[in-house]
This record gives structure tokens, C-alpha cells and sequence, in this order.
């Protein structure tokens, strides 16, 4: 079965701290990865992507991911986050053949001062 | 970048009305677009894909005849939630996938309130 999760539902940690959203996915064919962002009552961003090549993917507002597929992980990291980083993190997955999206549950950062 | 545009972006009407939702890819062609909704602190729910020129494929549990789906142009679906009904109400979002490319482009999100 295809599926995507998000083990961390809520992670809170502390401004100018590093930070790092898991994502793992289950799937038989080839995949695509996304990280997206959503503010409160806004739409979803594009943080970055892996589509081939790199395994380490580089996004907008410093943050990165690397796909490991023998972990069939493709988890978020950032060196030291921000409090306009307090976001909920969408990780989503293209598998290959198919058009639409799946996502992930959703996780809450929360940037503590 | 492609931009996909959402109208109205917040809407409140009376239990038993309907309501449609625009998605406009604004730079960019989409025969396909999809729809999701959004409760509070959850994840996107996939409702159903938009097809132009073709009827809608929706998602197992999706009421078809109480969100209706026209995609009647490479750049416009709509969503008209019907006999809408408080639990009707949530954060409907569309999304459109670029030309030759996996990514998505979403829009800005619609927040239905149904009284």
C-alpha cells in the first residue's frame, strides 16, 4: 500500500535551534517527494522537492531534505530556525504513475523564543 | 512561477443555500486540477480531481452530487458545495499540477462557514 506519514504530529523547539521533521514513506514504485508549508489560513508553499539526481535537496528559507530510499525517508531539517517558522509542515508524495498528491498528517512547528 | 488563484477566499452563508468556489490557473494551463479540504489542525483531504471537458473522479466517500465539479475551461474549475450544512464547513483548497512537471501549485484556500 502507498501511504505517507508524519510520526510528529506537533514539535516545538527553540529559536536559533536546529530542527528536523520526519517524513517516511511505503510504496513499490518509484516516488516524488515535497515539503510544503502552510501559514494559518493561507494555501500551501513549496519548500522544496525531489524529483532525481542529489539525494540532499536544498529548499527556500534555509531549509533542506535528503531522501534516503532505503530508509524510504525524506525528512526536513533546518540549522537554526526562526519564530516567523512557526508553520504547519506538509510532507506529500507523487507515486510514480499517479497525479494527485498524498499527504502526510501535518506537523506544527512551534518556534519558542 | 505558476499562480493559482481562489474566489472567494472566505464566504459565510445560511445552512441549505449553495455555494461555488472559483480556481483559476492564472499563467498556466490545467487539464487536470483537484480539490481538498482542510478541518481545523488536520491534514488535506483529497475530495475529488477536476477534469476539463470530462466529469470529475471522486474520492471514495465524497457525496458527487453535493459537490459538484465543472472544469469547464483549461483554466477555471469550480466547486459548488449544494444544500450546504454546518458540517459542510471547512478550508477548501485547489491545486494544479504545472505543465511537464510533478509539482503542485496551490491556491490561496477558501474558508466556507456554513450558519
Amino acid at each position: 500500500a502507498q501511504s505517507v506519514t508524519q510520526l510528529d504530529s506537533q514539535v516545538p523547539v527553540f529559536e536559533e535551534a536546529p530542527v528536523e521533521l520526519r517524513c517516511n514513506y511505503s510504496s513499490s514504485v518509484s516516488v516524488y517527494l515535497f515539503w510544503y508549508v502552510q501559514y494559518p489560513n493561507q494555501g500551501l508553499q513549496l519548500l522544496l522537492k525531489y524529483l532525481s539526481g542529489s539525494t540532499l535537496v536544498k529548499g527556500i528559507n534555509g531549509f533542506e531534505a535528503e531522501f534516503n530510499k532505503s530508509q524510504t525517508s525524506f525528512h526536513l531539517r533546518k540549522p537554526s530556525v526562526h519564530i516567523s517558522d512557526t508553520a504547519e509542515y506538509f510532507c506529500a508524495v507523487n507515486f510514480k504513475g499517479a497525479q494527485k498528491l498524498v499527504f502526510g498528517q501535518g506537523t506544527r512547528l512551534t518556534i519558542n523564543p | 512561477g505558476a499562480v493559482v488563484s481562489q474566489h472567494p477566499s472566505r464566504v459565510i452563508c445560511k445552512s441549505g443555500t449553495s455555494v461555488k468556489i472559483e480556481c483559476r490557473s492564472l499563467d498556466f494551463q490545467a487539464t487536470t486540477m483537484f480539490w481538498y479540504r482542510q478541518f481545523p489542525k488536520q491534514s488535506l483531504m483529497l475530495m475529488a480531481t477536476s477534469n476539463e471537458g470530462s466529469k470529475a473522479t471522486y474520492e471514495q466517500g465524497v457525496e458527487k452530487d453535493k459537490f459538484l465539479i465543472n472544469h469547464a475551461s483549461l483554466t477555471l474549475s469550480t466547486l459548488t458545495v449544494t444544500s450546504a450544512h454546518p458540517e459542510d464547513s471547512s478550508f477548501y483548497i485547489c491545486s494544479a499540477p504545472g505543465t511537464g512537471s510533478y509539482e503542485q501549485y496551490f491556491g490561496p484556500g477558501t474558508r466556507l462557514t456554513v450558519t
